[in-house]
């Protein structure tokens, strides 16, 4: 599965979007972009995925670029419960063995 | 969305002894789970890939006799850490493979389980 480059922390103010880029410059075709976040002492909480097209949920959206080496996770109007970190992670399609975790990015959401 | 739990939340322990940690899968069953550990201001690693009904399969690195798996039914994989020592102390995780329609079988995760070792 292909490796993904995240910036180890960011700062973004309550109400604004937040922006999290992350770098996936060898992924294959038939590679998804999932991204998980995890708020301090609990376990990971999936968050959005996507192969081409952008995505847009509850939660978040999926920007992913024409080329597909980059993506951008933006959450509409963070929250002081955003305050996470999240993690990028290139999946293949219809693996189901384990996930490379990297550091993640860490999220501040301030007041 | 589908539900995995664990207990002990937390657990403190002397040196020596002998802790177990339960991962459930609540309202689905899962033929594989996953044990994670994570350090603190680190990321998650895979210790070892539970099967219901066979052994587990341990990463590169984990001593498969202090780490003992035990995924007996469905719902249910244990975690025994034997004689834990203070290097035992961290965060663990497990997570739940579940059919959910994504492209690929996606893993649910519970909410960890805080060792610590005195």
């Amino acid at each position: 599965d292909a490796k993904t480059t995240q910036p180890p922390s960011m700062d973004c103010a309550e109400g604004r979007a937040a922006n999290l880029p992350c770098n996936h410059s060898t992924i294959s075709g038939n590679e998804y972009v999932y991204w998980y976040r995890q708020i301090h002492s609990q376990g990971p909480q999936y968050i959005i995925h996507g192969l081409k097209n952008n995505e847009t949920n509850e939660m978040a959206s999926l920007i992913i670029t024409e080329d597909r080496k980059s993506s951008t996770l933006i959450l509409p109007h963070a929250t002081l419960r955003d305050t996470a970190v999240y993690y990028c992670i290139v999946i293949r399609a219809g693996n189901n063995r384990k996930l490379i975790w990297g550091l993640g990015t860490s999220l501040a959401v301030n007041p | 969305g589908a539900v995995v739990s664990q207990h002990p939340s937390w657990v403190i322990c002397k040196s020596g002894t002998s802790v177990k940690i339960e991962c459930r899968s609540l309202d689905f069953q899962a033929t594989t789970m996953f044990w994670y550990r994570q350090f603190p201001k680190q990321s998650l690693m895979l210790m070892a890939t539970s099967n219901e009904g066979s052994k587990a399969t341990y990463e590169q690195g984990v001593e498969k006799d202090k780490f003992l798996i035990n995924h007996a039914s469905l719902t249910l994989s244990t975690l025994t850490v034997t004689s834990a020592h203070p290097e035992d102390s961290s965060f663990y995780i497990c997570s739940a493979l579940s059919p959910s329609g994504r492209p690929y079988n996606e893993q649910f995760f519970g909410p960890g389980t805080r060792l610590t070792v005195l």
